[in-house]
């Protein structure tokens, strides 16, 4: 089965700096990868996703990067700010089957 | 997206009983998943909720613990069986409508105790 892993396991960050999260996959057939955002005691909201047909998506300061020949994909989050301070899911997945997920990574953003 | 419930939202339960949660969404839905998120930790997939079939269950996950019901579009249930303190977890549904996209549910808080 597909199996993901995701560094670091937790970032620290001062307001405004870059924040840079990286997932690796195991399945090559894996072509859907979500991020979530998860705030203490709230559910994982999506964030943003990207296809294996393409190699980057950006929207505003939250951006992912895809290559597939070595299979990982990373989360950028430009100028962050303290309200990003939340754990951070990539997953993987085959299109329209359930969600392969890393461990997350713990994010701190210090004003 | 779609808005999504679960109920109920959190449970204190003895050993040995029982627990039935209830996912509900607003409108159809293709897909519903379940999936356990333990204190501290990712989220690991329990089983896909099947409409009008027998679930599908992750290696670790069986039908006697876990038992589901899709009875339409827009509804599933989750029980955990014969609890122990080891099932003390977060429990939560996700849907899709038919495009890779999975939303979640607000999930249901399982103490055991």
């Amino acid at each position: 089965g597909e199996n993901v892993e995701q560094h670091p396991s937790t970032l620290s960050v001062q307001e405004g700096d870059s924040a840079v999260i990286k997932c690796t996959y195991s399945d090559s057939a894996s072509n859907y990868f979500p991020w979530y955002k998860q705030e203490l005691g709230k559910r994982p909201q999506l964030i943003i996703d990207i296809r294996s047909n393409v190699g980057e998506k950006k929207d505003q300061r939250i951006a992912v990067t895809l290559n597939k020949t070595a299979k990982h994909f990373s989360l950028h989050i430009t100028e962050t700010q303290p309200e990003d301070s939340a754990v951070y899911f990539c997953a993987a997945s085959l299109s329209g089957y359930a969600l392969n997920f890393g461990k997350g990574t713990s994010l701190l953003v210090t004003p | 997206s779609a808005v999504i419930s679960q109920k109920p939202s959190r449970d204190i339960c003895q050993r040995g009983t029982s627990l039935t949660i209830q996912c509900q969404v607003d409108s159809q839905v293709t897909m519903m998943f379940w999936y356990r998120q333990q204190p501290g930790q990712s989220l690991t997939l329990i089983a896909t909720a099947n409409q009008g079939s027998e679930a599908t269950y992750e290696s670790g996950f069986v039908i006697d613990k876990f038992p589901i019901s899709r009875p339409n579009l827009t509804f599933s249930t989750l029980t955990v069986s014969n609890m122990s303190p080891e099932d003390s977890s977060i429990y939560l549904c996700s849907v899709s409508r038919g495009g890779d996209e999975q939303y979640f549910g607000p999930g249901t808080r399982l103490t055991v105790t």
